[in-house]
């Protein structure tokens, strides 16, 4: 089975500070997502990466940057947290060697930028 | 960038009764993807579909993708509780060796099951 994992499930940062969301994958994907959710929103694609060190931005990036140093690890990074950053954040991967791109999420990041 | 209508936003049931959903798009998509949310963890996928007419069943789940290629429905039958959650249809635009690039999600299904 795929495994996703985040390093954390509740984060709570206050206005300024830079947050780091780390995410890791078990399955050797090629591709890695980062999503935030908000209610009435759904989910919106903030950054990808379709291979390490490659990165592309998603429909949100403004305020956010992303890592991928290794296969296994996305790392999304909030330079200086504002409260309208505080949402759900979820990342996906996906083999990338098939015809469709089925992603798998982890169990989320409820962040909440005071 | 593309959209998806997923509806209906919310629906209240009773125990046991059928469930269904839909997704519609202006444009089309070469796979349609159901996934389902539990509160608090990240969507899990119920069902992938591939081909236009294709129907697809998991336990009392099935779906189905459109002709046309715009468009996806869901059914649960003969709902329990542990179906409560939020369901969310995703669409890929992507064709063979398409390369990379996120889903397209619709803003999901809230199922809430009355005792």
């Amino acid at each position: 089975d795929v495994k996703v994992t985040q390093s954390s499930r509740y984060l709570v940062k206050r206005t300024g500070e830079k947050v780091f969301l780390e995410c890791v994958q078990d399955m050797d994907h090629e591709n890695m997502f980062w999503y935030r959710q908000d209610p009435g929103l759904g989910l919106r694609l903030i950054y990808f990466s379709y291979d390490v060190k490659m990165k592309e931005k998603g429909d949100i990036p403004e305020g956010y940057s992303v890592s991928r140093e290794k296969k296994e690890r996305f790392s999304l990074i909030l330079e200086s947290a504002s409260t309208n950053q505080t949402s759900m954040y979820l990342c996906a991967s996906s083999s990338g060697t098939l015809v469709t791109d089925t992603q798998y999420f982890g169990p989320g990041t409820r962040l909440t930028v005071l | 960038g593309q959209q998806l209508n997923q509806s209906p936003q919310s629906m209240f049931i009773q125990e046991g009764e059928d469930v269904s959903m839909n997704c519609t798009s202006s444009s089309i998509f070469n796979t349609w993807l159901w996934y389902k949310q539990d509160p608090g963890e990240g969507p899990v996928l119920l069902i992938a579909l591939y081909k236009a007419g294709e129907l697809t069943s998991n336990g009392r789940l099935t779906a189905q993708f459109g002709i046309t290629r715009k468009d996806s429905f869901l059914n649960i039958s003969a709902s329990i509780p542990s179906d409560v959650g939020i369901y969310f249809c995703a669409g890929d635009p992507k064709k063979l060796g398409g390369g990379a690039d996120g889903l397209t999600f619709g803003k999901g299904t809230h199922l809430i099951i009355q005792p």
